[in-house]
């Protein structure tokens, strides 16, 4: 059973540059949230995607969005890309009538912003 | 003042011992405590699952929930070296909703 997966692994881009993350959830999850964890700190909510609509949306200014499609997979889009914008970007997928809605994470996308 | 606060260590402790972790949170509305273990470049796995206040038990691992303080603790007995890891706690106000982590405590176990 294949858990959560995230491409690409490693990514390098240049301010003002924009970037799409990919993630394909767990067999039998429908719900998708993205997360961003800065080094020594932990993941902060970006959104949560669930039925193809944004459902929750943490913190995170416009330039971050997001997209889930019918196969429950998403992406995260971030535009103008920012010095501290570097991070792990984790996704996490979890199925709607678990209690407490536990996530299973990927194991993230390394993003550097030069 | 963050929503939820944790020490990040690092926590040494020699191959054998106790491990002991908590966490202190403000927002009263969590009712959902989870416990992670995030190894160097990889995605948190989830290790105890908590709702409300209690104990509860897995192997080597306790975690207990105190609301009435806004206090969650994680123990670890006989810890081992593969326990060397960073430990975040995390938690959230509804069955489905965004999680609040902690900013993680680094674990080293040594032999």
């Amino acid at each position: 059973d294949a858990g959560v997966t995230q491409s690409p692994t490693h990514l390098i881009k240049t301010r003002g540059q924009q970037v799409t993350l990919r993630c394909s959830p767990k067999s039998g999850h429908d719900t998708v949230s993205w997360y961003q964890q800065a080094l020594g700190q932990g993941p902060q909510f970006i959104f949560q995607y669930y039925e193809e609509e944004e459902r929750q949306r943490g913190n995170f200014p416009d330039r971050f969005s997001g997209h889930q499609f019918p196969n429950y997979s998403s992406e995260l889009n971030v535009n103008a890309l920012l010095l501290g914008d570097s991070a792990l970007y984790l996704c996490a997928s979890s199925f709607r009538d678990i209690p407490g809605g536990k996530l299973f994470f990927g194991s993230g996308t390394q993003l550097s912003v030069l | 003042q963050k929503e939820v606060e944790q020490d990040p260590g690092p926590l040494s402790v020699p191959e054998g011992a106790i491990v002991s972790l908590n966490c202190t949170y403000s927002n009263s509305a969590f009712q959902y405590f989870m416990w992670y273990r995030q190894y160097s470049r990889k995605g948190p796995e989830l290790l105890m699952y908590t709702y409300s206040s209690g104990n509860k038990e897995d192997g080597r691992f306790t975690a207990q929930v105190d609301k009435s303080s806004k206090y969650i603790s994680l123990f670890i007995r006989d810890s081992q070296p593969s326990d060397s890891a960073t430990y975040l706690c995390a938690m959230s106000a509804n069955s489905w909703g965004k999680l609040q982590f902690g900013a993680g405590t680094q674990v080293v176990v040594t032999p």
